[in-house]
């Protein structure tokens, strides 16, 4: 496979469920990113890692938990969500220049009932 | 605050031109992105300016005027295939990118 993969691409869960995405990168990049992608809204940063380690987290709620094991990888656990965090997230992947592209994957669509 | 502004919305005919407008206001500056984003699908890398002045990639040109704080991402020969949003995106001082809400754009027959 190649560029950036997410799955689930679609989810639906209830208010007390926990479930996981994940995001893998083929791009051999250092850098990845957790975005929440509501309608009509711009994109918000949750979470950036840089060489695994976290080194953003845009004031997202508990409920919001990142790990990052290695560089290809990026999960975001979630647990106790609300109807509001119903939005796109999508995942991306930069390399380590400091205006490098970033590169997407192509979102998990979450429903919270 | 930072703020980036693009219109919700535009209509085109295929065939024709579309000029879509992004202003921004930012702490600092270092270079400006246009995303294409398919209904349901991933952004995709459009185009990167740092530098005053146009930059030409087949149909797609983006300009940029950092006095003015103003960019543009100009289509031609529109197709359908280019019915999607347009994300503006501005990288400030600190290297974080900051998102515009995105243009919807409907391309007609």
């Amino acid at each position: 496979e190649t560029g950036v993969t997410q799955t689930p691409r679609h989810l639906v869960m209830g208010m007390t469920n926990k479930k996981s995405l994940k995001c893998e990168q083929h791009l051999g990049h250092n850098a990845m990113y957790w975005y929440k992608q509501s309608a009509k809204k711009p994109l918000e940063l949750m979470f950036v890692y840089n060489f695994k380690e976290q080194t953003e987290n845009n004031s997202v709620p508990s409920r919001f938990s990142p790990e990052c094991p290695n560089s290809s990888h990026l999960f975001l656990h979630l647990h106790t969500l609300q109807p509001e965090d119903s939005a796109l997230y999508l995942c991306a992947s930069t390399g380590t220049g400091e205006t490098d592209t970033q590169y997407f994957g192509p979102g998990t669509r979450l429903t919270v009932l | 605050g930072q703020n980036i502004d693009q219109p919700t919305e535009m209509t085109a005919t295929e065939g024709a031109i579309v000029q879509i407008n992004c202003t921004y206001q930012t702490s600092g500056f270092n270079g400006l992105f246009w995303y294409q984003q398919h209904a349901g699908e991933a952004p995709t890398f459009l185009s990167y300016n740092v530098l005053d002045g146009l930059e030409e990639k087949g149909r797609f040109s983006s300009f940029l005027s950092r006095s003015k704080g103003y960019s543009y991402l100009l289509l031609k020969e529109l197709q359908m295939k280019d019915s999607a949003s347009y994300l503006c995106a501005v990288m400030d001082s600190n290297y974080q990118l900051i998102w515009g809400a995105g243009t919807k754009l409907i391309i007609k027959p």
